[in-house]
């Protein structure tokens, strides 16, 4: 299963862009990168998922290099209802486990 | 609109006791999770299940047994309640494809006293 590593911690203030970098060396060939939000006292909520390159939806972009063992979830022009903790999960599906890693908290001030 | 539904949002419990916490999704889903999270360590998964009647253990079993008797329900069982166990318990579940997105409820704050 691959481990991911990511920032404990990031701030911002409003309108920044906010990159979240992720780490998984061991990500595997049918493993995807996908994105959760979680806001307190609620479960996560996908924002976006990715297997190479870039993908852009209407709340976040992911970049993912050719080697694939980073990604990169980047917030455009962020508010303060950003403020979450965001999660890297790895995984390819199937009958597996998906393991989370400890998540970035995400503080975005004014 | 995709759901996924926990039975309590609180749940007050006595050490010793047995505990219950029930899972319910509506969208067919095969997979289905039961993560707990504390302070500080993030989501850790407890048990897992792919289809009826399977199980699988995750990261943190021990102390917790699970079951699916049914394809949208899961739950999972604290067999006698620790204080250790006082935390958010999250359910999710997933189609069993190559790129799950995982749906979560809501969760259930457990309190053991």
């Amino acid at each position: 299963l691959a481990k991911t590593t990511q920032p404990i911690s990031m701030d911002s203030y409003e309108g920044q862009e906010v990159n979240i970098t992720c780490s998984h060396n061991n990500i595997a060939t049918n493993d995807y990168i996908t994105w959760y939000q979680q806001f307190p006292s609620q479960g996560p909520r996908f924002i976006i998922q990715g297997y190479k390159t870039k993908v852009t939806n209407e709340v976040a972009s992911l970049f993912i290099p050719a080697d694939r063992k980073s990604s990169t979830l980047s917030l455009p022009r962020v508010s303060l209802s950003d403020t979450a903790v965001y999660y890297c999960l790895v995984g390819g599906g199937g009958r597996r486990a998906l393991t989370f890693g400890s998540g970035t908290r995400l503080q975005v001030q004014p | 609109d995709v759901k996924v539904t926990q039975s309590s949002r609180y749940l007050v419990k006595r050490t010793g006791e047995k505990v219950f916490l029930e899972c319910v999704q509506d969208m067919d889903h095969e997979n289905m999770f039961w993560y707990r999270q504390d302070p500080g360590l993030g989501l850790r998964l407890i048990y897992f299940s792919y289809d009826v009647k399977m199980k699988e253990k995750g990261d943190i079993p021990e102390g917790y047994s699970v079951s699916r008797e049914k394809k949208e329900r899961f739950s999972l069982i604290l067999e006698s309640a620790s204080t250790n166990q006082t935390s958010m318990y999250l359910c999710a579940s997933s189609m069993l494809t190559t790129n799950e997105k995982l749906f979560f409820g809501s969760g259930t704050q457990l309190s053991v006293l």
